[in-house]
């Protein structure tokens, strides 16, 4: 069964430093996501990309975060500068979304990032 | 504002007993409700959808307009229902919200 597959599965990071987060979505899936989990806390949404672009993002997603879809497969989240406060689960998800059974969201393990 | 509550954040259960998690939405337009769930060291993966209307794992979920709410039901919890819940309404925009979340843990 096709399945969403994030990298790194942790990734420890010094405060100030960049990351990439990485993801391989399903293959003929057409919407992406990232979300991230504070340890204890809820799932929460972060941006949304279709056809190439952001199509919505929350108030989290400052200019410290970007996302791109660099090769066609992939679907990066990059952090830059990070804090102590990134520290967090962050989940990819797909999704179809070609008719209206196609709703499915499919996640990722996720990767753990620990800013220290 | 669009918003989804899940009052409980701790449900314990005794197993055999019924179980009901409770999901309240705040939307514009008719969104699709989904729940979510999230079982120890697993991903989080589709439970079912209001739009299919069935039974997965002996839950159901009932779409109440009228309440606006989806509350997620089983008659007789079993152990391995022991999990973290999520009630999540996909919108227009696409875009999946999730509640809080509600953590089922069923007593033996």
């Amino acid at each position: 069964e096709p399945e969403v597959t994030q990298t790194p599965s942790h990734q420890v990071t010094q405060m100030g430093q960049e990351v990439i987060l990485r993801c391989v979505p399903i293959s003929n899936h057409l919407y992406f996501y990232w979300y991230r989990q504070i340890l204890g806390q809820k799932v929460e949404f972060l941006v949304s990309f279709y056809n190439n672009e952001i199509s919505e993002k929350s108030e989290i997603f400052d200019d410290q975060f970007s996302v791109e879809r660099p090769d066609g497969s992939n679907f990066t989240l990059k952090i830059r500068s990070t804090k102590l406060e990134d520290s967090a689960m962050y989940f990819c998800a797909t999704l179809q979304g070609a008719g209206p059974m196609n709703t499915e969201a499919f996640f990722g393990q996720g990767t753990r990032l620990t800013v220290v | 504002a669009q918003r989804v509550t899940q009052p409980e954040k701790l449900l314990s259960v005794f197993k055999g007993a019924p179980v009901e998690l409770k999901c309240n939405y705040s939307y514009s337009g008719s969104p699709e409700l989904f729940w979510y769930v999230q079982y120890s060291r697993q991903r989080l993966q589709l439970l079912l959808r209001h739009i299919s209307r069935e039974s997965i794992k002996g839950f159901t979920a009932d779409l109440n307009k009228g309440e606006t709410s989806f509350h997620l039901k089983k008659p007789f919890a079993q152990e391995e229902d022991s999990a973290m819940y999520y009630c999540a309404p996909l919108n227009r925009d696409d875009k999946i919200i999730f509640g809080k979340g509600t953590r089922l843990h069923i007593l033996p």
